[in-house]
C-alpha cells in the first residue's frame, strides 16, 4: 500500500494554464504539506494544512491555491502557469503538531514541466 | 527563511569507507534535525533524526549533533554503492513553527566500488 501517493507523477503544460496535482495519505497523519524542489535540488516548504486548517503558507505567489477536503487529502491548484513554476512538487505528511519528534513522508513527486 | 548550509559536492568514496557529510544551520532554537536520502528521481526519504546533543547510531549511519557549535553530522560506515544519492539535511525550528522543515541545498555522495 503506497503511504502518501500523488497524481499525476508528470505534468506538462504550456504558460498561462491552470492545473491540478493531488495528494492522498493513507497514514492517518493529520497535518499535510506541500514542496518545491527546483533544478538545483533545493527542496522548500510552500503550505502546510493540519485536520484540514491551513496552517503554514510560505510567501508564495497566490496563483497557488491549497485545499484540503479532509484530512487525508491535500491538491495544490496553479493558476496561469509560469515558465518558472516548472519544478518537481512534494506532497508529505506527519502526524501533526505538537510533537517537536515529528516526522514527515514524502510522496513520490509530480514533476511539473511548464513550456 | 533558516539558513541550512551543507557542503554541495559532490564528495565521493571507495566502496567500505567512511562518508562523512556536514551541516551547519543559523538557528539557534531548532530543535529538530534530519537527515533525508534522496536518490535521483525520486523523493526524500528519511534516514536518520536527531533531537539531542551527542551521537545517535542506527546500523551503519551515525548522526551527531552539537547544538553549541549548531552542526550536525552525518557519518556512513562501510560505504556501499547503493548509498550513492543525495543526501538533504533538515531542521525543524520547533515552537510556534512547528511543521516547517528547512532543507540544505543537499549533498551528493558516490561510492565507486
Amino acid at each position: 500500500d503506497t503511504a502518501v501517493s500523488q497524481t499525476p507523477k508528470y505534468l506538462v503544460t504550456q504558460m498561462g494554464n491552470d492545473k491540478s496535482i493531488k495528494c492522498e495519505q493513507n497514514l492517518g497523519h493529520d497535518t499535510m504539506y506541500w514542496y518545491k524542489q527546483d533544478s538545483k535540488k533545493f527542496l522548500k516548504i510552500m503550505f502546510s494544512y493540519n485536520n484540514k486548517e491551513l496552517i503554514i503558507n510560505e510567501t508564495v505567489p497566490n496563483r497557488f491555491s491549497p485545499k484540503s477536503p479532509d484530512k487525508a487529502h491535500l491538491n495544490l491548484h496553479i493558476n496561469s502557469l509560469e515558465l518558472g513554476d516548472s519544478a518537481v512538487y512534494f506532497c508529505a505528511s506527519s502526524q501533526g503538531a505538537p510533537r517537536y519528534t515529528d516526522t514527515q513522508y514524502f510522496g513520490p513527486g509530480t514533476r511539473l514541466t511548464v513550456l | 527563511q533558516k539558513e541550512v548550509e551543507q557542503n554541495s559536492g559532490p564528495l565521493s568514496v571507495p566502496e567500505g569507507a567512511i562518508a562523512s557529510l556536514n551541516c551547519t544551520y543559523s538557528d539557534r532554537v531548532s530543535q529538530s534535525f534530519f537527515w533525508y536520502r534522496q536518490y535521483s528521481g525520486k523523493s526524500p526519504e528519511l534516514i536518520m533524526s536527531i533531537y539531542s546533543n551527542g551521537d545517535k547510531e542506527d546500523g551503519r549511519f551515525t548522526a551527531q549533533l552539537n547544538k553549541a557549535s549548531q552542526y550536525v553530522s552525518l557519518l556512513i560506515r562501510d560505504s556501499q554503492p547503493s548509498d550513492s544519492a543525495t543526501y538533504l539535511c533538515a531542521l525543524s525550528p520547533g515552537g510556534s513553527t512547528l511543521g516547517r522543515l528547512y532543507f540544505g541545498r543537499g549533498t551528493q555522495l558516490t561510492v565507486w566500488p
